[in-house]
């Protein structure tokens, strides 16, 4: 079956912008996880909705970073005002909802700001 | 806090040696650990997970772990290396008896496989 989708899978954008990256979820997975990879680091959690809801958000840098889940399936990760330092591959992971399932990661977004 | 250590950054083997990458975790209940690789350009892949049962726990593509408790590691293995399994591999935690789900990782091991 199809796995996690993320659009774009690369976004290239000027300092002060804003940006809205968008992942599809594996189909039936009511938990979706956002994480951020630096270069040559492993990824940093941001955000775990179960459903619609934020289960956790402890990950997210500052309030310039926002997203939703509203029908508890496509979730957006939105950046505004972005910075150089805001560069990095932003990854969506779904899994089917309990504390331990498997993450099914997608390929990434790959976002450069210039 | 809950974290993992990789260590080596790079690691580099011959074509059909032993392949050992290392682990080590710090979280003060039993933890779920995982192995998981990124090919270049794609997306992670789980390898292998350890979830408090058998403690040598055996993934994909002939990789396996084992859960050492009085030694808080969890290496991965593989006795001979193929040049596919050149690579990032990622070791992660999720700490147990947490309500939060989110996974944390270790910073990398890169995998090069020397014919």
């Amino acid at each position: 079956g199809a796995g996690v989708s993320q659009t774009p899978s690369n976004k290239v954008t000027e300092k002060g912008k804003y940006v809205e990256l968008r992942c599809d979820p594996i189909s039936g997975h009511t938990a979706l996880y956002w994480y951020r990879q630096s270069l040559g680091q492993g990824p940093e959690f941001l955000i775990y909705f179960q459903g619609t809801g934020a289960a956790d958000d402890s990950g997210l840098p500052n309030d310039r970073f926002f997203a939703v889940r509203p029908e508890g399936s496509v979730s957006t990760l939105k950046i505004q005002r972005t910075e150089r330092g805001d560069s990095a591959v932003y990854l969506c992971a779904s899994s089917l909802g309990t504390d331990t399932d498997t993450q099914y990661f997608g390929p990434g977004t790959r976002l450069t700001v210039l | 806090a809950q974290s993992v250590t990789q260590l080596g950054s790079h690691v580099s083997v011959s074509e059909g040696a032993l392949v050992l990458l290392r682990c080590n975790y710090s979280s003060s209940v039993p933890p779920y650990l995982f192995w998981y690789v990124q090919y270049p350009n794609q997306g992670l892949q789980l390898l292998l997970k350890y979830t408090s049962a058998a403690t040598l726990v055996k993934g994909i593509n002939g990789f396996e772990a084992e859960f050492k408790k009085s030694e808080t590691s969890f290496h991965l293995t593989k006795p001979s290396a193929h040049m596919s399994d050149a690579a990032e591999y990622f070791c992660a935690v999720i700490p147990g008896y947490s309500s939060a789900s989110k996974i944390i990782f270790g910073s990398g091991t890169r995998l090069s496989i020397r014919p």
